[in-house]
């Protein structure tokens, strides 16, 4: 069975460029995640979908990013217009949204912003 | 909101040393805690997980403990080999569910052969 699929997984764009990352969670996951990791730190979530209802977006820095989860399943996340600040990993993560499900995490897209 | 705060944040051990990395953390709602592997360019990967009903967990190497009076939990890989080697990630969940996590910042372990 394939796992979380991310791409790209790495990206180097000038600043207030747009960028997108797509993620295809495991089949049948109905909670998806979209965290932020920084270097040398732990992931912080952005943004959790319960099929496609965005159930908690509190972290996600809506002058610049947003995220969609059309039909459930596949989810986009975009940035518009980058700064050099956004520079990171984004990780995909999906589980089966029951009470201490394991998050399966993608490979991340590695975004560079020049 | 929840802080979750990790030590040491590297580490370095001998192989076939013992290794413990601790956690803390401030919600008292907080009632799971995994801990997740991140080789270097991986993906996280969860390892071990417990839940505050709780004291122990063991897995072969790697066992978990907490303790909820003090709001700590640790992990301790036993017998390390040079594959131990990575960045392990503690986490608390938040709101009294598990869907919501806080990570810590997380410990580099390095096992030198």
């Amino acid at each position: 069975e394939a796992g979380v699929v991310q791409s790209p997984r790495y990206k180097i764009i000038e600043k207030k460029q747009p960028v997108a990352f797509w993620c295809n969670p495991i089949s049948g996951h109905n909670t998806l995640y979209w965290y932020l990791q920084n270097l040398g730190q732990g992931p912080e979530l952005l943004i959790r979908y319960e099929n496609e209802e965005a159930v908690d977006d509190s972290q996600l820095p809506k002058d610049r990013f947003s995220a969609e989860r059309l039909k459930g399943v596949d989810s986009t996340l975009k940035i518009q217009p980058a700064e050099l600040g956004d520079s990171a990993v984004y990780l995909c993560a999906s589980s089966t949204g029951t009470s201490g499900g394991e998050l399966f995490f993608g490979e991340g897209s590695r975004l560079t912003v020049l | 909101g929840e802080n979750v705060e990790q030590h040491p944040s590297t580490l370095s051990v001998q192989e076939g040393d013992s290794a413990v990395i601790k956690c803390t953390y401030s919600d008292s709602a907080s009632n799971y805690f995994p801990w997740y592997k991140q080789e270097l360019g991986k993906r996280p990967q969860l390892i071990i997980d417990i839940r505050s009903n709780v004291g122990e967990k063991k897995d072969q190497r790697i066992a978990v403990t907490l303790n909820k009076t003090a709001k700590h939990f640790s992990l301790h890989i036993t017998e390390t080999q040079p594959e131990d080697s990575a960045v392990y990630f503690c986490a608390a969940s938040i709101q009294g569910g598990s869907e919501k996590l806080v990570f810590g910042k997380g410990t580099k372990l390095t096992v030198n052969p």
